[in-house]
């Protein structure tokens, strides 16, 4: 398992301002994910961060809108840039062990407390 | 593509009742399944996971899953429900290795006395 940190915990935000949520884990881990739950739904997967290699972003989420950084195997941070009310929702990073040419990831997510954030 | 369907989206039960959450899957290979909870202003604690064998997995704070693979289900079960299982549960499915796991939209559960 994993114990995992998001700073901040919630702010509240201007519009077209941006922010930089960061992720910490206490054990290195290869396989890092950053997640969006807006209010009252599911779990949306923005991007892959894995280290050494570029973020790998899903449909409808652009780097230039969410720039990640993954500098080691224990920090990420995931930046929302040019904020509109729209962005406001709370954001997950997870951690997945194995990976990476491993066959022994099985998908088993660990997960942040999530950073809320508002956008006025 | 794989998807989950949790087709309860609220459930409410009374204290000391026993729970049954639904989950659906699709998913073309053997599927790797989980469920999570989410309490209020929480992040997602792993309850239980299945990957093969026994098809009746324990999780912990009591909870059960079985998984179906005629039914394509993964219904998590709890015998007696405590005031403090009030929160939000979210079945999910992946494939293994790079697969992305695909994240029901949640049952919210409430707990009356």
């Amino acid at each position: 398992s994993a114990v995992i940190s998001q700073k901040p915990s919630r702010d509240i935000c201007q519009r077209g301002t941006s922010l930089t949520i960061q992720c910490q884990v206490d054990s290195q881990v290869t396989m890092m994910f950053w997640y969006r739950q807006q209010p009252g739904q599911s779990l949306t997967l923005i991007a892959t961060a894995n280290q050494g290699s570029e973020a790998t972003y899903e449909s409808g989420f652009v780097i230039d809108k969410f720039p990640i950084s993954r500098p080691n195997l224990t920090f990420s941070t995931l930046t929302v840039s040019n904020m509109s009310p729209e962005d406001s929702s709370i954001y997950l990073c997870s951690v997945e062990f194995g990976g990476l040419g491993l066959s022994s990831s099985y998908n088993e997510q660990f997960f942040g407390p999530g950073t809320r954030l508002t956008v006025l | 593509a794989q998807s989950v369907t949790q087709p309860d989206i609220h459930i409410t039960v009374s204290e000391g009742a026993s729970l049954e959450l639904r989950c659906n899957y699709s998913y073309g290979a053997t599927p790797y399944l989980f469920w999570y909870v989410q309490s209020p202003g929480q992040g997602l604690q792993l309850l239980l996971k299945y990957f093969s064998g026994d098809t009746l997995v324990q999780g912990i704070k009591g909870f059960e899953a079985e998984f179906k693979r005629s039914q394509s289900s993964f219904n998590l079960r709890k015998p007696s429900v405590h005031w403090s299982d009030a929160a939000e549960y979210f079945c999910a499915v992946g494939g293994g290795g790079y697969q992305k796991v695909t994240f029901g939209t949640g049952t919210k559960l409430q707990v009356i006395p």
